[in-house]
């Protein structure tokens, strides 16, 4: 299969909380993209780190990047309710064109 | 960013017939990418369609099955053709504009349901 692997599958924590998710991949790739799905509908950008990146910062979000393991974490801190979605990370190459998207991590924040 | 009008955004349809799902772009964009969700899964690449050329297709698609029409920079087309019950999906188009390559712009999808 393509797709790279994310867990947990799914993630239940208290609002407050911080929530991690991880993502591991298979090819050498530009960059990683991590994207936010509600209810199964369109898919939101939320943050992007490039391959010669290990750490960026957006607001509640961190994510890793490690290109000699080829995985990435998400950590979403003071986690709320309204963060409740379906989490997928995404590899772009540019010797494919692809943007390859993981299996997901479905997270609830429970009030 | 951009602004991606995608329909229908649901339908329910009989098993052999045939679904074609609009793409509309608010801008010029040069590749356009069509992704299947079946129920509780991951996106999966169908097809990418870039103007005035055939659709790039991905292993275990076929153009007989899902044809793509790219006619202008600002539209696509994908028909999911002779439907049966696991055809049952969300399908996806996007695009990336913003500086290429750094962020894909999705519609909100057209759920399938066949019966």
């Amino acid at each position: 299969s393509q797709q790279g692997e994310e867990d947990p599958q799914a993630l239940s924590i208290q609002e407050g909380e911080n929530a991690t998710m991880n993502c591991s991949y298979k090819t050498s790739i530009n960059n990683l993209q991590w994207y936010r799905q509600n209810s199964g509908r369109g898919l939101v950008h939320l943050i992007l780190i490039r391959s010669n990146e290990r750490e960026k910062h957006s607001g509640r979000l961190r994510v890793t990047l490690d290109t000699s393991k080829k995985s990435s974490s998400l950590l979403i801190t003071a986690s709320r309710a309204a963060d409740t979605a379906s989490y997928f990370c995404a590899t772009f190459s540019s010797g494919t064109y692809k943007y390859i998207f993981g299996t997901g991590t479905r997270l609830k924040v429970l009030a | 960013s951009a602004v991606i009008s995608q329909k229908p955004s649901r339908d329910i349809c009989q098993r052999g017939t045939s679904l074609t799902i609009q793409c509309q772009v608010d801008s010029q964009v040069t590749m356009m990418f069509w992704y299947r969700q079946q129920p509780g899964q991951s996106l999966t690449l169908i097809a990418t369609a870039n103007q005035g050329s055939e659709a790039t297709y991905e292993s275990g698609f076929v153009i007989d099955k899902f044809p793509i029409s790219r006619p202008n920079l600002t539209f696509s087309t994908l028909t999911v053709s002779n439907m049966s019950p696991e055809d049952s999906s969300i399908y996806l188009c996007s695009v990336d504009i913003q500086a290429p390559n750094e962020k894909l712009f999705f519609g909100s999808g057209t759920q399938l349901s066949v019966l």
